[in-house]
C-alpha cells in the first residue's frame, strides 16, 4: 500500500529565511510525486512535480524539491520566503504505471512571520 | 487555462437531507475526482471517474454516491446526510492518469 507522510503539521519561519517541508513515502513500486499549495479559502494548486530525470524539479514561486529514492524522500525548499507563502502544502504520489488515484499527506501550515 | 467550478462555496443541511455537490470543468478532462478535506487528515479520496458513466470507490466512499452522465460534470450525492460529513469537499480534474490534477475551490458543508 502506498502512504505519504509530512512529518511537520506546522511550520513557523521568519520572513525572508529558508524552508524546507518534508515529504516521505512508502511504495514498493515506482511513483510520481507532487507538491500542492492551498492558500486560505482556496482550491489546490500545483507547485511542482517529479514524473523522471533530474532528481531536482523547479517549481513555481521560488519552490524547489528534490527526489531522493533511496531515502523515498521528496523534500519542499524554498531559499527564502515572504509573507504570501503563507499556505497549507500537500505532498502527493501516485502509481507510475497506473496513476488514477493520488495518495495525498496530511498537510504542512506554513505560517511566514514578518 | 483550465477551470473547476463548483455549485457552491458554503452549504448548511440537516441531518437526514439528500445533498447533491456539482462540479464542472472546462477542459475535456477523462478524470475526475471527489476529495473530503479535514484537519489533520488532510484529503481523503472518496470516489474518481475516468470515464462518461465510470466510476471507482476511493479510501472513503461509505455514504456517498457519484454520477457522471456527461465527461464535463461530477456529482457527488450524499444520500442521508450525517454530522460526521460535515467537511470541505474538492473536486480535481485531470486529462489522463499520472497528469496534474486541478482542484476546484471546495465546497464547505455544514451538517446540522
Amino acid at each position: 500500500a502506498q502512504s505519504v507522510t509530512q512529518l511537520d503539521s506546522q511550520v513557523p519561519v521568519f520572513e525572508e529565511a529558508p524552508v524546507e517541508l518534508r515529504c516521505n513515502y512508502s511504495s514498493s513500486v515506482s511513483v510520481y510525486l507532487f507538491w500542492y499549495v492551498q492558500y486560505p479559502n482556496q482550491g489546490l494548486q500545483l507547485l511542482l512535480k517529479y514524473l523522471s530525470g533530474s532528481t531536482l524539479v523547479k517549481g513555481i514561486n521560488g519552490f524547489e524539491a528534490e527526489f531522493n529514492k533511496s531515502q523515498t524522500s521528496f523534500h519542499l525548499r524554498k531559499p527564502s520566503v515572504h509573507i504570501s507563502d503563507t499556505a497549507e502544502y500537500f505532498c502527493a504520489v501516485t502509481l507510475a504505471n497506473t496513476g488514477n488515484q493520488f495518495y495525498f499527506g496530511t498537510g504542512t501550515s506554513l505560517t511566514v512571520i514578518p | 487555462d483550465v477551470k473547476v467550478t463548483q455549485s457552491s462555496r458554503y452549504l448548511v443541511k440537516r441531518t437526514g437531507e439528500k445533498v447533491f455537490l456539482e462540479c464542472v470543468q472546462d477542459m475535456d478532462h477523462e478524470n475526475m475526482f471527489w476529495y473530503r478535506q479535514d484537519p489533520g487528515l488532510g484529503l481523503r479520496l472518496i470516489y474518481f471517474s475516468y470515464d462518461v458513466k465510470m466510476k471507482e470507490k476511493g479510501d472513503i466512499p461509505e455514504g456517498y454516491s457519484v454520477s457522471r452522465e456527461k465527461k464535463e460534470r461530477f456529482s457527488l450525492i450524499l444520500e442521508s446526510a450525517s454530522t460526521n460529513q460535515t467537511s470541505m469537499y474538492l473536486c480535481a480534474s485531470s486529462l489522463a492518469s499520472v497528469e496534474t490534477q486541478y482542484f476546484g475551490p471546495g465546497t464547505r458543508l455544514l451538517v446540522l
